[in-house]
């Protein structure tokens, strides 16, 4: 299995409240994601890094702000968080140079956020 | 746009039987991958099968195969002898070449039956 933890696992917020999910990986590669998932939409892209402090945005980054000063980790941060920011998040890892994405993306446990 | 369709929300199958879910695919682009995941209930994602749009063969993993139709877009999965084990949510995937989004369905659970 790849590398890779997330921390928390689990957390419950308020509404209004900064909230920073953080992803690590001890693979040392260079592109990471995070990726919510909601029933009825499978995973959706929010911020992908192709090396360090190098980020772009994905499909639903509204609302979402990412960092990585370290290649092991990737933090997301929900600057005020939500209740439509409840989901499951997922980080994920590629090591492919060429074909970061078609290549073989590794994930990690994932983090339940719960926004009340 | 990329888009990945399934079409079956939920699916079941006995034990030991075969079962096929099913995924259409629309891109415009010639250079793509396909993918299916499985997502257990531990929510892990796991890479289950890959396959280039340039191969004509279909990719095979052990009791996993694909038949992948391209001028249909289409990439179905079929499982093979189904076990209690592949009881999962599974999602299909596709991304362009030198895209960084990986695009996924709905997905689809399937229940294995005893």
């Amino acid at each position: 299995d790849a590398g890779i933890t997330q921390s928390p696992r689990h957390k419950v917020t308020e509404t209004g409240t900064p909230v920073t999910l953080r992803c690590h990986q001890t693979e040392n590669h260079r592109y990471m994601y995070w990726y919510r998932q909601d029933p009825g939409h499978g995973l959706r892209l929010i911020h992908y890094s192709y090396g360090v402090k190098d980020t772009d945005k994905g499909e639903v980054s509204d609302g979402y702000s990412v960092s990585r000063s370290k290649t092991e980790d990737f933090l997301l941060t929900l600057e005020s968080a939500t209740s439509s920011q409840t989901s499951v998040y997922f980080c994920a890892i590629s090591d492919s140079p060429q074909h970061p994405t078609t290549d073989t993306q590794y994930f990690g446990p994932g983090t339940r956020l719960t926004v009340l | 746009a990329q888009t990945v369709t399934q079409s079956q929300p939920e699916m079941s199958v006995q034990e030991a039987e075969t079962v096929t879910l099913s995924c259409t695919y629309d891109t415009s682009e010639s250079d793509y991958y396909l993918f299916w995941y499985k997502q257990p209930p531990s929510r892990q994602m796991i890479l289950v099968i890959r396959q280039e749009a340039y191969k004509q063969q279909n990719a095979t993993e052990n009791r996993f195969s694909v038949n992948f139709q391209k001028a249909a877009k289409s990439f179905s999965l079929k499982i093979s002898d189904s076990q209690l084990g592949d009881a999962a949510m599974y999602f299909c995937a596709a991304a362009q070449g030198g895209s960084e989004k990986l695009v996924f369905g709905k997905g689809t659970k399937l229940t294995v039956n005893p």
